[in-house]
């Protein structure tokens, strides 16, 4: 049962425009919520972070909302540059453990 | 210079054979965590330790067994009785079980 779900397998966004990724979750009981980017063959690397007590979080070209109401998350990167073409996973997590989502690979066409 | 390291890169293995991951952290976590990646899959849980002598089932243990007999190192061992053990494999750290994770570059295990 996957409680965290990105249903976009891949996005193509040309250079300079904005890179919109989603992601939805089941579990009502999540509290913390996470973006991650991976490169192939490497660990993901941890972008951003966001809070169950707030809806939206900034960190340079990187927002990160939270809509608790409709369960889902998405992350914005603005203006999108061809070194953010990646796998980009979202992250929840309550009680101890985390949960990914299968990952959006993204290609920013220069 | 802080971080966690798996090795080796790449392994390969003969069916039926047992094979340990290895996993180590200098950045002073307490909590440690091995996940599975799959084509077209997220992360998955196999196990997690949140101190040392301790650690709890995810939710793919079967066919594994971990240790952390120390907090810098959570070895994760791979048996014969891992149904389809091929799979990048990678481990993670956190201060706290409810923190961000940080990652290491991962393990790609082939089983021929």
């Amino acid at each position: 049962d996957q409680q965290v779900k990105q249903n976009s397998p891949s996005l193509s966004v040309q250079e300079g425009r904005i890179s919109i990724l989603n992601c939805d979750y089941t579990n009502s009981m999540f509290d913390y919520f996470l973006w991650y980017k991976k490169y192939p063959a490497e660990g993901p690397t941890f972008l951003i972070s966001i809070s169950s007590i707030k809806d939206k979080n900034e960190d340079g070209r990187f927002t990160v909302f939270l809509n608790k109401s409709a369960k889902h998350l998405s992350l914005h990167i603005v203006p999108s540059q061809p070194g953010d073409s990646a796998v980009y996973f979202c992250a929840a997590s309550a009680r101890n453990q985390f949960y990914f989502g299968t990952g959006t690979s993204l290609t920013v066409i220069p | 210079d802080g971080g966690i390291t798996q090795s080796p890169k790449y392994l390969f293995r003969k069916e039926g054979q047992n094979v340990t991951l290895s996993c180590e952290q200098n950045l002073n976590h307490d909590a440690m965590y091995w996940y599975r990646q799959d084509p077209g899959q997220g992360l998955r849980l196999i196990y997690y330790s949140q101190i040392v002598n301790d650690f709890q089932k995810g939710d793919i243990a079967e066919g594994y067994s971990v240790s952390r007999e120390k907090k810098e190192s959570f070895p994760l061992t791979v048996t014969s009785a891992q149904k389809n053990p091929t799979a990048f494999y990678l481990c993670a750290s956190s201060i706290g079980t409810e923190t961000t994770q940080y990652f290491g570059p991962g393990t790609r295990l082939t089983v021929l």
